[in-house]
């Protein structure tokens, strides 16, 4: 089965500008997560979809946005970048809806912002 | 708020030694926990998962759980040069969908 894949996998974005990030959960995976990964922070959650509705979401601002599609697949976006937004994006799928599952994590998109 | 807490390390430890690495969690309603390893450069790979008190054992990997001392811990066997990467442990609680994540362990494992 094929795992979790996220692309791009590498961006170099200037500030000011927006971005989508696109990953695509391991096939039958329905709830799909979104981590921001810094060495300062840590791995930090951002939020959490499950049959296209978005169940949680994380401390950050509004300028970070997602969406999920029928088919399980997610997209975040990130408006008006900010240096510090330079980090590795996760995607983490889970098979159902059950917080008790664990969740297999794509190979990240490595974003820059300078 | 909920925190999961690491030693950052890095713990060196022989090649063919036992590796020892802890995590402590603040929520006490915390029911599912995980260890992920993570290399260099890379994204997380899952490990093992645990959910009941004791040890839970996966080839060279055993799991270790109490809730009462809201402890967990992954011994690594046989450790060998190709495990050295940063451990990173996980507490979920039950109804959330959310896991904390501490910030890791880093392990070096020298030939």
């Amino acid at each position: 089965k094929a795992g979790v894949t996220q692309t791009p996998r590498y961006l170099i974005k200037t500030r000011g500008q927006q971005v989508t990030l696109s990953c695509s959960p391991i096939s039958g995976h329905r709830s799909v997560s979104w981590y921001q990964q810094t060495p300062g922070q840590g791995l930090q959650f951002l939020f959490e979809y499950f049959s296209e509705t978005q169940r949680n979401k994380g401390n950050f601002p509004g300028r970070f946005s997602g969406r999920q599609f029928s088919n399980s697949r997610s997209e975040m976006n990130v408006s008006t970048l900010e240096l510090g937004d330079s980090a590795l994006y996760l995607c983490a799928s889970s098979p159902t809806g059950d917080p008790s599952y664990e969740q297999y994590f794509g190979p990240g998109t490595r974003l820059t912002v300078t | 708020q909920k925190e999961v807490e690491q030693n950052s390390g890095p713990l060196s430890v022989p090649e063919g030694a036992i590796a020892s690495l802890n995590c402590t969690y603040s929520d006490r309603g915390s029911q599912s926990f995980f260890w992920y390893r993570q290399y260099s450069g890379k994204s997380p790979e899952l490990i093992m998962s645990i959910y009941s008190n004791g040890d839970k054992e996966d080839g060279r990997f055993t799991a270790q759980l109490n809730k009462a001392s809201q402890y967990v811990s992954l011994l690594i066997r046989d450790s060998q040069p190709s495990d050295s990467a940063t451990y990173l442990c996980a507490a979920q609680s039950g109804g959330s969908y959310i896991p904390t994540f501490g910030r890791g362990t880093s392990l070096i494992v020298h030939p």
